[in-house]
């Protein structure tokens, strides 16, 4: 079984469309992540979220919301799709957030803007 | 601002020692976690350190010296399957992971 979960795997649209990405995670996890990856490689977060509370990168546009139905699921919404958009898109989910623990991703979703 | 610092590239031979080096400069510190990051896969855990010393994994050791704010990740025996990228990543005072860009590993035959 898949522990981090993410569809679609690739996902080609044009500018100024809205698109969500969906994550599940079977691991029990109580904390999820959204990681953005660029053509650089850098790996920034862009949100993490448990039950209690929504960390967002201050960096992140508004454009991308964090939706989350239940503790093992966080699906990723952005609105107004830029070029600038385009990258690789992590779900990862950890047992707790503040403290020590490894996180698990997904097999990331390749977005093309274009 | 904060800054982790790792060599974009290396190259080892097969059979090899191979060491990559990380230096961070973050406000605060809880701990340094190194991936490794197949091309076109997600990163897989590999080490996390928090206090000073070697900590020892099978073919992987990683070294953290908090005073220098510097990590290495050791690598043995290379095997080709060892490609890859390899993050060194910080948690910083408000347990906030802050990633390097990552090595990109080349192992020749």
């Amino acid at each position: 079984d898949t522990a981090v979960s993410q569809t679609p795997k690739y996902l080609v649209t044009q500018m100024g469309n809205d698109k969500s990405i969906k994550c599940e995670q079977n691991l029990g996890h109580d904390t999820m992540y959204w990681y953005k990856q660029d053509s650089k490689k850098f790996l920034k977060i862009m949100f993490s979220y448990n039950n209690k509370e929504l960390i967002i990168n201050e960096t992140v546009p508004n454009r991308f919301s964090p939706k989350s139905p239940d503790k093992a699921h966080l699906n990723l919404h952005i609105n107004s799709l830029e070029l600038g958009d385009s990258a690789v898109y992590f779900c990862a989910s950890s047992q707790a957030s503040g403290v020590t623990d490894e996180q698990f991703f997904g097999p990331g979703t390749r977005l093309t803007v274009l | 601002g904060q800054n982790i610092d790792q060599p974009t590239e290396m190259t080892a031979t097969e059979g090899a020692i191979v060491q990559i080096n990380c230096t961070y400069q973050t406000s605060g510190f809880n701990g340094l976690f190194w991936y490794q990051q197949h091309a076109g896969e997600a990163p897989t855990f590999l080490s996390y350190n928090v206090l000073d010393g070697l900590e020892e994994k099978g073919r992987f050791s990683s070294f953290l010296s908090r005073s220098k704010g510097y990590s290495y990740l050791l690598l043995k025996e290379l095997q080709m399957k060892d490609s890859a990228s390899y993050l060194c990543a910080v948690l910083d005072s408000n347990y906030q992971l802050i990633w390097g860009a990552g090595t990109k590993l080349i192992i020749k035959p």
